[in-house]
Order: C-alpha cells, then structure tokens, then sequence
C-alpha cells in the first residue's frame, strides 16, 4: 500500500508549457505539502495546506498553483514552465499534532 | 526563524567504519528536530526525531542521533556502516507552528568495501 504517491513519476516538457502534478495520500492526513528539490539536492517548501485551506506559500511565483480537491489530494499545476522550474517536486503529508511529514516518491521535471 | 547547517557536504567511510553526519540547527524555542535519508532516485524517510523527550533518539537501521542544546546539534550516528547506508541524509528543524519543516543542504554519505 503506497502511503504517498506522485504522478508522473517523470515530466519532461518543453518551455512555455502548462503541466500538473498529481499526489495523493491514503494515510488520513490532514495536512499535504508540496517541496521542490533542486539539482544541488536542496530541499524547501513550497505550499502546505491545511484540511483543503493553503497555509503556507513560500514566496513561489504566481505560475504555480496548488488545488487541493480533498484532503486526501494536493495537486500542483504550473503555467509558463521556465528552464528554472527543473527540480524534483516530492509532495508529503502530515496529520496535525503528531509532527512526522510522510514523502512521496517524488516527480522528476525536466523542462528543455 | 529557524535554520538547519549540515557540515560535510560529502561523507566517506569505510564499511564497518563509524558513521557520523553534523548538524547543527537555530531556533529561539526549544526545536523538533529529524533527520531524513533519501535513497537515489527514492523520496524521503524519516530516520528519527527528537521532540523534546529523551535526548538520545534512536532511529531505523541502526542509526542515532543526540540532542545538544549547548551545542545546538543534532548529529547522526551510527557503530558500523554498512553498503546500503549509501545515500542522502537531511537534517530538518520543524517550525513553531508545526507546518513547516526546514532542511539542512543534505549530506552525502559514502561507504567504501
């Protein structure tokens, strides 16, 4: 039973396009994330929503936005993709109170 | 705000050698502080924790970590590496409202036959 899981596991798309990456948790969580990991391995959040609300945005452009249908699915979809926005995007979970983030396998984009 | 500093980049010990991966953090009130690994091409697993009870936590595969507070540090250990300890470990502090963890720049750790 995979707890978090992400697709597409792999994105390659050329600039200017529009793309979403889905993620789903089955652990009952209440909390969803989306991280992006650059190519130095650098791991920093980027949205976090609470039962559906979105509680943080760090300081992410506007091309990108989060849509969260339920609280078991967090979805992320990116207009305009720029060469920048090459990354592994890992979303994860969380129930309220108990700290621990579970991740999911993460999505490789690749934008050319 | 808080921050994570994971000394060592890169990590190289021998097979059997002691492991042991820095971290130091910064946070005005007392921190929840974890330490991930991520194996190559995997997402993120969560090792161990310390969420303000004992300071010596102990973690999957064999791996530990102790609390400092004089020192502000986190460190990851383990007696004896082994091969499939080679991967990424990240060092996270968790932020007061509890939503938000902040990552160290990673580590890599190398384990030599």
């Amino acid at each position: 039973d995979t707890a978090v899981s992400q697709t597409p596991k792999y994105l390659v798309t050329q600039m200017g396009n529009d793309k979403s990456i889905k993620c789903e948790q089955n652990l009952g969580h209440d909390t969803m994330y989306w991280y992006k990991q650059d190519s130095k391995k650098f791991l920093k959040i980027m949205f976090s929503y609470n039962n559906k609300e979105l509680i943080i945005n760090e300081t992410v452009p506007n091309r990108f936005s989060p849509k969260s249908p339920d609280k078991a699915h967090l979805n992320l979809h990116i207009n305009s993709l720029e060469l920048g926005d090459s990354a592994v995007y890992f979303c994860a979970s969380s129930q309220e109170g108990s700290y621990e983030q579970y991740f999911g396998p993460g999505t490789r984009l690749t934008v050319t | 705000a808080q921050s994570v500093t994971q000394l060592g980049s890169h990590v190289s010990v021998s097979e059997g050698a002691l492991v042991l991966l820095r971290c130091n953090y910064s946070s005005s009130v007392p921190p929840y502080l974890f330490w991930y690994v991520q194996y190559p091409n995997q997402g993120l697993q969560l090792l161990l924790k310390y969420t303000s009870a004992a300071t010596l936590v102990k973690g999957i595969n064999g791996f530990e970590a102790e609390f400092k507070k004089s020192e502000t540090s986190f460190h990851l250990t383990k007696p004896s590496a082994h091969m499939s300890d080679a991967a990424e470990y990240f060092c996270a502090v968790l932020n007061n409202a509890g939503n938000m963890l902040t990552f160290g720049g990673g580590t890599r750790l190398m384990v030599k036959p």
